[in-house]
C-alpha cells in the first residue's frame, strides 16, 4: 500500500511571500488532516476534512492559510503572506473514516522562511 | 484541558536497557491513546495505542502502561536497541481531534 505523498520535501521562502503544499492520501481515506510541527515540538492539527468538507480548521490562522480539498482526495495547503513564525514542518496525514482509525503521516515538508 | 504533557523531554539509556516516558492529561473525554515514533526527516508512524478501559497492552517490545485514576500513561521500551533511537510522541484523541505531548527525543546507546 502506497503512503501518503507530500510535495515538495522541501521550501525556502522570504517573508511575506506566498508558498503551497500539496498532499495526496493513502487510497480509500476519506479524512485528511494537515498538521504544523514546530521544531521541538509534537505536530499541531491545522485542520482535518472529511471527503471534500472541514470538520474542524479551528487552530488555522485563516488570516494567511488557507486549505482545500476539492475533489476529496488530493489536499493543498496554503500559506500567504508567509511569516518567520511559520517555519515548521507541515505534515499531512489521512485515515479511514470511523473511531480510533489510526492516522498515516507523510514525510512532511520543511518550509523555511527567511 | 486539551493539552498533553510528555515527559522527560530527552533520555539517554543503554543498549538492553528499558526506556520509560510519561504521559499526562487532564482531559476526561480522551478516550484512546496512541504512541507515535519519529525518525529524523520522517512523519510519525503509529507505534502502539491503548483505549482506557485497558490498563495495559504489550507488542513485542513495547508496553503501554495505564492509569486512569490518575490521568497518566506511558511508554516502556524493554531491552532498548540503538534502532529504537528516534522521538517518541504520545498522544489523546477526542472526538475526532488528536492532541500530541511535546516529544521525547530517545537516545540508547551501544
Amino acid at each position: 500500500e502506497a503512503g501518503v505523498a507530500q510535495s515538495p520535501r522541501y521550501k525556502i521562502i522570504e517573508k511575506r511571500q506566498s508558498v503551497a503544499f500539496w498532499c495526496n492520501p493513502i487510497s480509500g481515506h476519506a479524512t485528511l488532516y494537515w498538521y504544523q510541527q514546530i521544531l521541538g515540538q509534537g505536530p499541531k492539527l491545522l485542520i482535518q476534512f472529511q471527503n471534500n468538507g472541514v470538520v474542524d480548521d479551528s487552530q488555522l490562522p485563516k488570516d494567511r492559510f488557507s486549505a482545500e480539498r476539492l475533489k476529496g482526495v488530493d489536499s493543498t495547503l496554503k500559506i500567504q503572506p508567509a511569516k518567520l513564525e511559520d517555519s515548521a514542518v507541515y505534515l499531512c496525514a489521512s485515515s479511514l473514516t470511523g473511531p480510533n482509525q489510526p492516522q498515516h503521516f507523510g514525510d512532511g515538508t520543511r518550509l523555511s522562511i527567511l | 484541558q486539551q493539552q498533553v504533557k510528555q515527559s522527560p523531554q530527552s533520555l539517554i539509556v543503554q543498549k538492553g536497557g528499558i526506556s520509560i516516558i510519561n504521559c499526562a492529561y487532564e482531559n476526561t473525554a480522551f478516550d484512546y491513546f496512541p504512541w507515535y515514533q519519529q525518525f529524523p526527516g520522517k512523519g510519525p508512524a503509529l507505534l502502539i495505542a491503548i483505549r482506557p478501559d485497558v490498563s495495559e497492552k504489550k507488542e513485542g517490545r513495547f508496553t503501554i502502561s495505564f492509569n486512569k485514576s490518575a490521568k497518566q500513561f506511558s511508554l516502556h521500551i524493554m531491552d532498548s536497541q540503538p534502532g529504537d533511537s528516534a522521538t517518541y510522541f504520545c498522544a489523546a484523541r477526542a472526538g475526532q481531534k488528536l492532541v500530541f505531548g511535546q516529544g521525547t527525543r530517545l537516545t540508547i546507546n551501544p
